[in-house]
């Protein structure tokens, strides 16, 4: 068991359907990010929530939009999107920075991740 | 800006042997942390070893350590007495004290040969 969890494990959708990406840490951490992954790319980093407050968006297309309602919960929500989406979407929490500089000492927990196919 | 470099896009070792994997960094920061991850093909990734920026002593996990070269912004994993199951792609990050991002580099894709 990893202490991040992501559901679905694979999704086939069209690109005018709407679905949802979920993922839920159980490892009490205070951050949560969501990575795309797409073949012979580097991960590219999506968002960043920090107390469900979202403190990076890396120029993500607003066809993805999260949603954090709490610490343990991040969802990416899908619509309208394109075949150059189809990737293995990322979740992965780490404790946050803390109120003194935050120490560089803490990984990131990663779920198994949602492979995404847009038909 | 930071960046993270791995050179070798593949890998092969024959099963038993040691390998390395390089990992070089690029950041203005003294006080940062590198990482390496493993991801097998089913694509979690799996948290290997981590080394602070002002840890003298080389980082160890069990058949991984980590060849940390602080004047020469290199951090290479090694991995002794490889198995078939050490296949996989592996991936170094950084992190900054007081950021919440982690950099990647773009991976190398290790092969474990019988």
């Amino acid at each position: 068991e990893t202490g991040v969890t992501q559901t679905p494990r694979h999704l086939v959708m069209g690109m005018t359907n709407k679905k949802s990406l979920k993922c839920e840490q159980h490892l009490g951490h205070n951050a949560m990010y969501w990575y795309k992954q797409s073949a012979k790319k580097p991960l590219e980093l999506m968002f960043v929530y920090n107390f469900k407050e979202q403190t990076e968006n890396n120029s993500v297309p607003s066809r993805f939009s999260p949603e954090c309602p709490n610490s343990s919960h991040l969802f990416l929500h899908l619509h309208t999107l394109q075949p150059e989406d189809s990737a293995l979407y990322l979740c992965a929490s780490s404790p946050g920075p803390g109120d003194r500089g935050l120490s560089s000492n803490q990984p990131q927990h990663f779920g198994d991740g949602t492979r995404l196919s847009i038909l | 800006a930071q960046k993270i470099t791995q050179t070798q896009p593949g890998m092969f070792v024959q099963e038993k042997e040691a390998v390395t994997l390089d990992c070089t960094y690029d950041t203005s920061d003294q006080s940062y942390g590198l990482f390496w991850y493993k991801q097998p093909s089913s694509g979690e990734m799996i948290f290997l070893i981590y080394q602070g920026s002002y840890d003298e002593q080389n980082a160890t996990e069990g058949r991984y350590s980590l060849n940390f070269q602080k004047a020469r912004k290199s951090a290479n994993l090694v991995i002794s007495a490889s198995q078939l199951g050490d296949s996989a792609m592996y991936f170094c990050a950084m992190r900054q004290k007081g950021t919440y991002k982690y950099i990647f580099g773009t991976g190398t894709r290790l092969k474990v040969l019988a």
